[in-house]
């Protein structure tokens, strides 16, 4: 089946510092991307969509210039968490649609543990 | 994306079938439905998903009603690794199609 590789699945960054998350199709391309963000014990976020070869759509409320998001592959999304606060630390998770069928499902990255000190 | 609205919480009894309802009473023509769990600490996983017709694969069954406003996930056989919270989305089909998440039914299941 499909599967989505996330890397790191956890990571502890100071405060000011830069965390690159990666979001990786294994077995098939993927023109979008999602990243969402979950806080404890709340659900999932949707920050933004990842689109190969072009800018990355924004939802409301998001700061694009924090959260810098780079497709430059088909199997390659990157999220970028810049000048970490200890406010970002959540649960971030990618995922990407398994085929161009209509209807195909979302399949998602096992989240990246983000911690800011 | 059409709203969907879940109970909060259900429990199972191991081996017992779980029966999760879905309601989705504004759902348009061209939206599907998709399941999804998540198991404390992990992303979500894709469980089954449908448009018009029941599903069926080795995970589970998807039951939608004839007027698409409702729905209902079933685990067939729960085990205790089925305890998880369990998501209903409703999206368009096309890839541009954004899934909103809501809170889910947390699914426990008991010895």
């Amino acid at each position: 089946g499909a599967v989505v590789s996330q890397h790191p699945s956890w990571v502890i960054c100071k405060s000011g510092t830069s965390v690159k998350i990666e979001c990786r199709s294994l077995d098939f391309q993927a023109t979008t991307m999602f990243w969402y963000r979950q806080f404890p014990k709340q659900s999932l976020m949707l920050m933004a969509t990842s689109n190969e070869g072009s800018k990355a759509t924004y939802e409301q409320g998001v700061e694009k210039d924090k959260f810098l998001i780079n497709h430059a592959s088909l199997t390659l999304s990157t999220l970028t968490v810049t000048s970490a606060h200890p406010e970002d630390s959540s649960f971030y998770i990618c995922s990407a649609r398994d085929g161009n069928f209509e209807g195909s499902p979302l399949h998602f990255g096992n989240g990246t543990r983000l911690t800011v000190t | 994306d059409a709203k969907t609205t879940q109970p909060p919480s259900m429990d199972c009894a191991e081996g017992r079938a779980a029966n999760l309802p879905c309601n989705h009473s504004t759902i348009s023509g061209n939206e599907y439905v998709y399941w999804y769990r998540q198991i404390h600490s992990q992303g979500p996983q894709y469980i089954i998903h449908g448009l018009k017709n029941n599903e069926t694969n080795e995970m589970a069954s998807l039951i939608i009603t004839e007027d698409r406003k409702s729905s209902t996930l079933i685990l067939p056989h729960a085990t205790l690794r089925d305890t998880a919270v369990y998501y209903c989305i409703v999206r368009v089909g096309t890839n541009a199609g954004k899934s909103t998440f809501g809170d889910g039914t947390t699914l426990t299941v008991k010895p």
